[in-house]
C-alpha cells in the first residue's frame, strides 16, 4: 500500500541553525500539507501546497518556515533559524484532492525535530 | 473563536465493551468531520469522515454519528478490543474553509483485557 514517507526520523539541533525537513508524498496525490505537534498537545496545521504553490497557511507559518517541492517526489520544510520553540514532531500529509469532503489525507511517520 | 472538544481525560474500558467518543464543536457549521486515529509517536490514521447530511457512517466495528444540531458527533467502537487503544482524533471542516485539517486535542482511549 502506498505511504508517505519522512525523512529523518529524528533531527537535532542547535538553536539558530537551519533544518530541511524531508517527505515524499504519495505519487499520484496533489496537495501536500505540514502540521506539527508540540509534545503532549494537538496537531496543529502549518501549510498546505498545491500546484507548486502554498495554497494556505497558518499564523505559524511565519517568515522562517518556507515549503518547496523540488522534483516530482519530494517535498521540503525549511526552518531558517530554529528557536527552542521549534522543537515538536512535523508530520507531512498528502491527498488526492482538496475538495471539501473529499479531503482523506494520508500521513507520514513524522520527523521529532528537537532544538537544543 | 472556532472550538473543537474532546474528552481530554483517557477514556478506560474493558475489552468487548462498545466504547463511545464525543467531538463538539462550537462557532461554526462543518460540512463534514473526520475521525483519526495517533498511535504514540506516529501520524494520524484516517478512520472515517461523515458528511452534515448523514446522520451516521459504519465501517466495520466502528460508527460514527454527526448531530449539526448539537454541533456534537459520537464515535464508537464495538467489541473493543486492546489493539483499539490509542489517542483518537476529530477534525470537523466546512465548505470554503480550505483542505486543512483541524483537529481537537484527542482522547485517548485504553482498552484493557
Amino acid at each position: 500500500e502506498p505511504e508517505v514517507t519522512q525523512t529523518p526520523s529524528h533531527q537535532v539541533t542547535q538553536m539558530g541553525q537551519e533544518v530541511i525537513l524531508r517527505c515524499v508524498p504519495i505519487s499520484n496525490h496533489l496537495y501536500f500539507y505540514w502540521y506539527r505537534q508540540i509534545l503532549g498537545q494537538k496537531v496543529e496545521f502549518l501549510v498546505s501546497f498545491y500546484n507548486n504553490e502554498i495554497s494556505e497557511k497558518s499564523e505559524i507559518f511565519d517568515d522562517q518556515f518556507s515549503v518547496e517541492r523540488p522534483d516530482g517526489s519530494n517535498f521540503t520544510l525549511k526552518i531558517r533559524s530554529t528557536k527552542l520553540e521549534d522543537s515538536a514532531m512535523y508530520f507531512c500529509a498528502s491527498s488526492e484532492t482538496g475538495l471539501a469532503g473529499y479531503n482523506e489525507q494520508f500521513f507520514g511517520p513524522g520527523t521529532r525535530l528537537t532544538v537544543l | 473563536s472556532q472550538k473543537i472538544e474532546q474528552n481530554s481525560e483517557a477514556l478506560n474500558i474493558q475489552e468487548g465493551k462498545t466504547a463511545t467518543l464525543t467531538c463538539n464543536y462550537t462557532n461554526y457549521s462543518p460540512a463534514y468531520l473526520q475521525w483519526y486515529r495517533q498511535d504514540p509517536g506516529r501520524g494520524p490514521v484516517f478512520l472515517l469522515l461523515i458528511r452534515e447530511n448523514e446522520k451516521e457512517k459504519r465501517k466495520e466495528r466502528l460508527k460514527v454519528t454527526f448531530d449539526t444540531t448539537l454541533k456534537q458527533s459520537l464515535f464508537h467502537i464495538t467489541a473493543s478490543q486492546p489493539a483499539d487503544s490509542a489517542t483518537y482524533l476529530c477534525a470537523p471542516s466546512f465548505t470554503g474553509g480550505g483542505n486543512k485539517l483541524t483537529f481537537g486535542t484527542g482522547t485517548q482511549l485504553k482498552v484493557e483485557l
